[in-house]
């Protein structure tokens, strides 16, 4: 699994309250991501890091926005969830070179 | 930015036959292509990739083939078994190499009949 946790694995939370997904890894990947997966879209991406505090937007990075404070951990806010961020949500993290991203387990999000 | 299509969406193949899923990627700068399997409920998972320095590649039972000129890619699967089946997505780097992400296709989902 290439030691990378997400969690919560599942949420529900209503429309307007704000939402923090934790990505953390063990690898001292350089660079993170996250994706959301919804059906007929594959996984696009919403926001990825480089570094400690360095981050840049994704395809689809309204409504979002993230956090790195540390190497190990990378955070996702849904500053007021709306029903259109009901999705899966994938952390990935990659390495130095050319970047092999591998995957966390996902978490479920429904926004009521 | 860089734009991946995927064909099929779906593909049912009998077990033993070969599977043959193709990509296709708008950037030419993009260098690095990989192939992820999902299984229902589970991560993405990297089966193999290719660089755009080389044509081909095999792993056991898969291989990609990278056409740069006409900018798509494909992946085989032979002698298919009912662990093949799954979501499969392909994925290209676009001129960052990867490191500000990849962008995917929409997937196709390999069925294989016994």
């Amino acid at each position: 699994d290439a030691g990378i946790t997400q969690s919560p694995r599942h949420k529900v939370t209503e429309t307007g309250t704000p939402v923090t997904l934790r990505c953390h890894q063990t690898e001292n990947h350089r660079y993170m991501y996250w994706y959301r997966q919804d059906p007929g879209h594959g996984l696009r991406l919403i926001h990825y890091s480089y570094g400690v505090k360095d981050t840049d937007k994704g395809e689809v990075s309204d409504g979002y926005s993230v956090s790195r404070s540390k190497t190990e951990d990378f955070l996702l806010t849904l500053e007021s969830a709306t029903s259109s961020q009901t999705s899966v949500y994938f952390c990935a993290a990659g390495g130095q070179v050319v970047t092999e991203a591998f995957f966390g387990q996902g978490t479920r999000l429904t926004v009521v | 930015g860089e734009n991946v299509e995927q064909h099929p969406s779906t593909l049912s193949v009998q077990e033993g036959d070969s599977a043959v899923i193709k990509c296709t990627y708008s950037d030419s700068a993009s260098n690095y292509f990989p192939w992820y399997k999902q299984e229902l409920g589970k991560r993405p998972q990297l089966i193999i990739d290719i660089r755009s320095n080389v044509g081909e590649k095999k792993d056991q039972r898969i291989a990609v083939t990278l056409n740069k000129t006409a900018k798509h890619f494909s992946l085989h699967i032979t002698e298919t078994q009912p662990e093949d089946s799954a979501v499969y997505f392909c994925a290209a780097s676009g001129s960052g190499g990867g490191a500000d992400g990849l962008t995917f296709g929409k997937g196709t989902h390999l069925i294989i009949q016994p």
